[in-house]
């Protein structure tokens, strides 16, 4: 079965600096891979998704990068902001990571 | 309005004592799931329904049951529950498709004494 690996486990960073969390996944036939974002006491929300026809998908500060001959992709969040705490999650379809608590530093 | 909703959100309960934590989505996803969260260890999938009466085993099944006897509805049956069962809960929905993005109820925390 699919097994996704996530890292790192936590990451601090200043105000403004950009924050990169990576994945891979073992499974070459996943084609969908979204990323969650869940704030303190809150659901898992989607945030960004790439499907596997593409290497890159953008959404303002946020842009997700797929590398599929590597089997992993990565999320990049630019000029973060402290509401970008939280712990993030990546996913091969239904299968997550073990998450990653950013945590951004005024 | 579209949603996903858990009851109980909180329970606390001895070990043995069966429980059910219900699911319900409006939104007519053929694809239900639960999940577990506990620290460290990320979300991990306890059961899986790609439509009614079709259920089958996620990561993480032992102790749990689910049944599917209606779309909408996805509840979590814990027939013996024992203190390691003590975590964050999250039912989710989706379109079915290999594509589809799932949307999470607002999780059940549980505690066994």
């Amino acid at each position: 079965g699919e097994n996704v690996e996530q890292h790192p486990s936590t990451l601090s960073v200043q105000e403004g600096d950009s924050a990169v969390i990576k994945c891979t996944y073992s499974d070459s036939a996943s084609n969908y891979f979204p990323w969650y974002k869940q704030e303190l006491g809150k659901r898992p929300q989607l945030i960004i998704d790439i499907r596997s026809n593409v290497g890159e998908k953008k959404d303002q500060r946020i842009a997700v990068t797929l590398n599929k001959t590597a089997k992993h992709f990565s999320l990049h969040i630019t000029e973060t902001q402290p509401e970008d705490s939280a712990v993030y999650f990546c996913a091969a379809l239904y299968i997550f990571g073990t998450g990653t608590r950013l945590k951004v530093l005024a | 309005e579209a949603q996903v909703t858990q009851n109980p959100r909180y329970l606390i309960t001895v070990t043995g004592k069966k429980l059910t934590v219900t699911c319900s989505q409006n939104m007519n996803h053929e694809y239900m799931s639960w999940y577990r969260q506990d620290p460290g260890l990320g979300l991990r999938q306890i059961y899986y329904s790609m439509n009614v009466e079709v259920t089958d085993k996620g990561d993480v099944p032992e102790g749990y049951k689910v049944s599917r006897k209606e779309k909408r509805n996805f509840p979590l049956i814990l027939e013996s529950p024992s203190p390691n069962q003590t975590s964050l809960y999250f039912c989710a929905s989706s379109l079915l498709g290999r594509k589809e993005t799932q949307y999470f109820g607002p999780g059940t925390r549980l505690l066994v004494l």
